[in-house]
């Protein structure tokens, strides 16, 4: 069974400052996907940025970009330039490519990190 | 209106008693999702169907059960509430992914907070 980590319980950063948030993976996968979701006060979960295992690009979206190390199994969030509204509990998921088999298609999370902004 | 609406979005009830979380989607999709977040855990899986007729026990499906009662619908239910299920509660829904134009992504709902006293 496939299992995520992230180790940092709660990270800050100042204001337009940058952040990295960590998350390790454990999979015997080849093919796969990564995401983080972002869950501000409000409670929705919100998807941030996701990683297809087979592409060695990493990903970016705007002010947030990934650091997809697949032989280590690690993919980092970082958030540049940082705002107020990027406080939130981010989670770090893996999903199977693969629709069958035993993973059934379902993310597995991680136990979240909270990012506080200081003004 | 949200594409996968939860009810209620609160709810405090007391030990014993039966609860039913409902979730409605407008996304069209087949696959959904009940998963539950407690504080250091993340979100973990309750229960999941693919569609009308199949439904699968998750990680935590101890103490839950579900219904299917459409394709938009799926309801999550505790028959006999315990204070260790005061928990946030997500419905979630996704296509069915595995391919390169799907990664098959969930959808949540806003969640519903269910307190056992």
């Amino acid at each position: 069974a496939q299992t995520v980590t992230q180790s940092q319980p709660e990270m800050s950063v100042q204001e337009a400052e940058t952040v990295t948030l960590s998350c390790t993976y454990d999979t015997s996968e080849s093919d796969y996907y990564l995401f983080w979701y972002k869950q501000p006060p409000s409670r929705q979960m919100i998807l941030v940025i996701r990683q297809e295992a087979y592409k060695q690009q990493n990903a970016t979206e705007n002010r947030f970009s990934v650091n997809f190390q697949k032989a280590a199994k690690s993919f980092s969030l970082k958030i540049s330039d940082s705002q107020l509204g990027d406080a939130a509990m981010y989670f770090c998921a893996y999903r199977s490519y693969y629709a069958g088999g035993t993973s059934y298609g379902k993310l597995t999370f991680g136990q979240g990190t909270i990012l506080t902004v200081h003004p | 209106d949200a594409d996968v609406t939860q009810t209620p979005r609160n709810r405090i009830t007391k030990t014993g008693k039966r609860i039913m979380l409902e979730c409605s989607q407008t996304k069209g999709h087949d696959r959904m999702y009940w998963y539950r977040q407690d504080p250091g855990l993340g979100l973990r899986l309750i229960y999941y169907s693919f569609d009308v007729k199949d439904i699968n026990k998750g990680e935590i499906s101890d103490g839950y059960s579900v219904s299917r009662q459409a394709q938009a619908k799926f309801s999550l239910s505790l028959e006999s509430a315990i204070p260790n299920q005061t928990a946030l509660y997500f419905c979630a829904t996704s296509e069915v992914g595995g391919s390169t134009t799907n990664t098959g992504e969930l959808f949540f709902g806003e969640g519903s907070r269910l307190t056992v006293l």
